[in-house]
């Protein structure tokens, strides 16, 4: 078993859709939850963060983590076709702890 | 600009004929580490370094060497290349307060045949 599993989709939604994007992991250890973003051949950029439990909005994107179930998500606000990119998410334990990603979820917003 | 930069971008190869792929970053992070992108997998880590000389296993190192002689740079050899390292590598780097995550190169494109 993977110890973060995220559905690899491919997801396509029309413009102005509400995204949900999840991931489920097994190490309780986790306590630090990322989001990258990746557009189509370049680097994954760090798009949102959370530590421990909770909720943080930034614009459009909203995180949310629950420890209690393993499950983390990203919500994605009137979506826009800029936003078509595939969504990976990442947790540590912290410290010098490697990154462990799930496998990314390809989105595709259509105009 | 604040970046990493890995060289080259794409590169197609042959059974067995050593290669390297170079990172370098510019903003003086000590962690630095290497991944592998591949369909279903997600990224992986290779290896990864703390600091100059200080370098360990991560998760998928066979085949694979690295080395750490400079705080900036740290490459990826690959000293006998097999297609089953064909994939996408991105090189990564952060402090260690910088909890939340790396700064990624723009990946480098292998193929092995």
């Amino acid at each position: 078993q993977k110890e973060v599993e995220q559905d690899p989709g491919p997801l396509s939604v029309p413009e102005g859709a509400i995204v949900s994007l999840n991931c489920t992991y097994s190490n309780s250890a986790f306590q630090y939850f990322m989001w990258y973003r990746q557009y189509s051949r370049k680097g994954p950029e760090l798009l949102m963060y959370t530590y421990s439990s909770g909720n943080k909005e930034d614009g459009r994107f909203t995180a949310q983590v629950d420890k209690s179930s393993k499950y983390i998500s990203l919500f994605i606000r009137d979506s826009q076709p800029s936003d078509s990119a595939t969504y990976l998410c990442a947790m540590s334990a912290g410290g010098a702890q490697k990154l462990v990603f799930g496998q990314g979820t390809r989105l595709t917003i259509n105009p | 600009e604040a970046q990493v930069t890995q060289n080259p971008r794409y590169l197609i190869t042959v059974t067995g004929k050593k290669l390297t792929v170079t990172c370098s970053q510019n903003m003086n992070h000590e962690y630095m580490s290497w991944y592998r992108q591949d369909p279903g997998l997600g990224l992986r880590q290779i290896y990864y370094s703390m600091n100059v000389e200080v370098t360990d296993k991560g998760d998928v190192p066979e085949g694979y060497k690295v080395s750490r002689k400079e705080k900036r740079n740290f490459p990826l050899i690959l000293e006998s290349p097999s297609p089953n390292q064909t994939s996408l590598y991105f090189c990564a780097s952060r402090n260690p307060g910088q909890l939340y995550g790396y700064t990624f190169g723009s990946g480098t494109r292998l193929t092995v045949v």
